[in-house]
């Protein structure tokens, strides 16, 4: 199947910086990148949506201005959680589609940030 | 309610045994249905799409009841590497395409 690599798979940081997170489509052209979060023993909720070329698009509760994503080509989406905080410690994983394969996502490892 | 909606868990089964795992979605107009297996602190993995004609891989065989707006997987023959936790997953494409998780059914199968 298709490959999505993240990186870095694990950060630790401390309170009030900012930490990007760089997902890439290996062997496809992703036309959408989808970006969650996961709390321990919780279910992957939806932070946004991104298309090449523009605007993510964001879930109710999610703050743009905080979760900053770059969708600038085919294979590469980013996610930059600035000003973090403890509470924005989770696992965030990245899926991306290739449109014309269908609605399957094919998901990133993710990436365990951990604030301090 | 929820969107999607998962039997609550954990299930703890011994080895060889037969699971059913059911999920419920709202949504009337959701186009796809899918069912992904997590393991601890590592990324979901498609484990099987889900038709309405059904749906066979091995062990594995899931069914869709698009008029009761019912997912199932019924896993036969477990094994110890079944363990995991099984999230129901429904795409549907009404207002931008969208996709939403179940919260998830923990297994456990022990020796």
């Amino acid at each position: 199947g298709a490959v999505v690599s993240q990186h870095p798979s694990w950060v630790i940081c401390k309170s009030g910086t900012s930490v990007k997170i760089e997902c890439r489509s290996l062997d496809f052209q992703a036309t959408t990148m989808f970006w969650y979060r996961q709390f321990p023993k919780q279910s992957l909720m939806l932070m946004a949506t991104s298309n090449e070329g523009s605007k993510a698009t964001y879930e109710q509760g999610v703050e743009k201005d905080k979760f900053l994503i770059n969708h600038a080509s085919l294979t590469l989406s980013t996610l930059t959680v600035t000003s973090a905080h403890p509470e924005d410690s989770s696992f965030y994983i990245c899926s991306a589609r290739e449109e014309l394969a269908g609605l399957e996502q094919f998901f990133g490892p993710g990436t365990r940030l951990t604030v301090l | 309610r929820k969107e999607v909606e998962q039997d609550p868990g954990p299930f703890n089964v011994p080895e060889g045994a037969t699971v059913a795992f059911n999920c419920t979605y709202s949504n009337s107009a959701s186009q796809s249905f899918f069912w992904y297996r997590q393991d601890c602190r590592k990324e979901p993995k498609l484990l099987m799409s889900v038709y309405s004609s059904g749906n066979e891989d091995g062990r594995f065989t899931a069914q869709l009841n698009r008029a009761s707006q019912y997912i199932s997987l019924l896993i036969r023959d477990s094994k110890l590497s079944d363990s995991a936790t099984y999230l129901c997953v429904v795409n549907s494409q009404g207002g931008g395409f969208k996709t939403i998780f179940g919260a998830g059914t923990r297994l456990f199968v022990k020796a």
